[in-house]
């Protein structure tokens, strides 16, 4: 079964928008890393949040970790045509040593 | 060259065959994941090889099976194969623990006819 669950699954905006990504998983979690995948191709590794932290910077991305709620969001900020994909939450279960991923967001960004 | 290389890019099988998917990881990253993704799907954990030795598994029946070797290069088979093994398989790896980003390569597209 899947550990991430993301909300929404599909998201439309404008270039230089911003776009906003939940995810809601179920166990403890040593860290959540998020992933793009670019048209069913290769995942890439974006950023990986520890269990102990709340907010963390890369670039254009903000994630934040509510382990009391047991959710994450990924903002990209001033998004770009590039920034099409389908991203991807993924936990690594406490305990445990594998990704468990959620089923996607697909982020459109029209130019 | 740095980065997972995976080979075949696409292959087609017939149900009841086996297959060998290939997968050459970075020099140093010890641990080896392969996932299984669906058309639409988040990829599913197969299982994971921490120096040559499978440390996790997934809830992926006994058919599946996997080698990791000295050379940082490592092998998904399957036998017996289904209709529903078509998908796209990935191979992960890093170096350090748990609190580090996989890289992952471009993936197999299997399909089983």
């Amino acid at each position: 079964s899947q550990q991430g669950e993301e909300d929404p699954q599909a998201l439309s905006i404008q270039e230089g928008e911003n776009a906003t990504m939940n995810c809601s998983y179920k166990t403890s979690i040593n860290n959540l890393q998020w992933y793009r995948q670019n048209s069913g191709r290769g995942l890439v590794h974006l950023i990986l949040i520890r269990s102990n932290e709340r907010e963390k910077h890369s670039g254009r991305l903000r994630v934040t970790l509510d382990t009391s709620k047991k959710s994450s969001s990924l903002l990209i900020t001033a998004s770009r045509a590039a920034d099409t994909a389908s991203y991807f939450c993924a936990t690594v279960p406490y305990g445990n040593n594998r990704l468990a991923f959620g089923k996607g967001n697909q982020v459109v960004v029209i130019p | 060259e740095t980065g997972v290389t995976q080979s075949p890019t696409h292959l087609i099988k017939t149900r009841g065959q086996q297959v060998t998917l290939r997968c050459s990881s970075q020099s140093g990253h010890n641990t080896v994941s392969w996932y299984q993704q669906a058309l639409g799907q988040g990829p599913q954990f197969i299982f994971q090889y921490y120096r040559e030795e499978e440390n996790g598994r997934g809830n992926f029946p006994p058919r599946f099976s996997g080698l990791q070797f000295p050379n940082y290069s490592s092998e998904l088979n399957v036998n017996a194969l289904e209709l529903d093994d078509s998908a796209l398989y990935l191979c992960a790896s890093r170096t350090g623990g748990m609190d580090y980003g996989y890289t992952f390569g471009s993936g197999t597209r299997l399909t089983v006819v």
